[in-house]
């Protein structure tokens, strides 16, 4: 079955610190791929989002994404933290047209002063 | 600009009890979406419409029924409520029915069963 793995389900980190949260999908095939953001209390926003136009993908708030179909991941970075980065982050990949999105299980960055 | 709307944000409910969660979206959305969303689970999909008309069933729909009242609203039953079923729901909203559509998401109905 195909599947969407997040390594790490909670990541602490200090403000100015590079953030790494890592995503891998289970597909020979590129997927398409997203990440979103959830704050406290809120539902999720959508981060960014692999479109296969490059594979280097930069979304809101200073966040990007790279995809390597070598190592099938789809890693979330961000050079330094800001303590309103503290947030839950999801990575969804969709395998096929006509399927649903599958959510991995999420990562907890924590911020540091 | 609304986005995905969700009534009610809190609710508590006993055992056996049935409740109706409302969604609603001014986006012109085709496709909605339910989930619910569970400490180290991820967000799991219960029910799904497609189109107006039409509805699936998603990852964990049992315990849950579904109605697409219009293009705009898609509401999510629990006939007899269980202290599982104890999670916050989301409902979500994407232009059509693909996997490389990005959904939009509500606040969350945050739901307790005791």
């Amino acid at each position: 079955a195909q599947s969407v793995t997040q390594l790490g389900s909670h990541v602490s980190v200090s403000e100015g610190a590079l953030v790494l949260l890592r995503c891998n999908y289970s597909s020979s095939v590129p997927p398409y791929l997203f990440w979103y953001v959830q704050y406290p209390n809120q539902g999720l926003q959508l981060l960014l989002k692999y479109t296969s136009a490059a594979t280097l993908v930069k979304g809101i708030n200073g966040f990007e994404a790279e995809f390597k179909k070598s190592e099938t991941s789809f890693h979330l970075t961000k050079p330094s933290a800001h303590m309103s980065d503290a947030a839950e982050y999801f990575c969804a990949v969709g395998y096929q047209a006509g399927t649903a999105l599958i959510f991995g299980k999420g990562t907890t960055l924590s911020v540091s002063s | 600009n609304a986005g995905v709307t969700q009534t009610p944000k809190f609710q508590v409910l006993k055992t056996g009890q049935s409740m109706t969660l409302q969604c609603a979206q001014d986006m012109n959305h085709n496709s909605m979406y339910w989930y619910r969303q569970d400490p180290g689970m991820g967000l799991r999909l219960i029910y799904y419409s497609a189109s107006e008309g039409t509805t699936d069933k998603g990852e964990v729909p049992n315990g849950y029924n579904v109605s697409r009242l219009n293009k705009r609203e898609f509401s999510l039953r629990l006939e007899s409520a269980a202290p599982s079923q104890t999670s916050v729901y989301f409902c979500a909203s994407s232009e059509l029915w693909d996997s490389n559509q990005p959904q939009h998401f509500g606040d969350g109905t945050r739901l307790s069963i005791l």
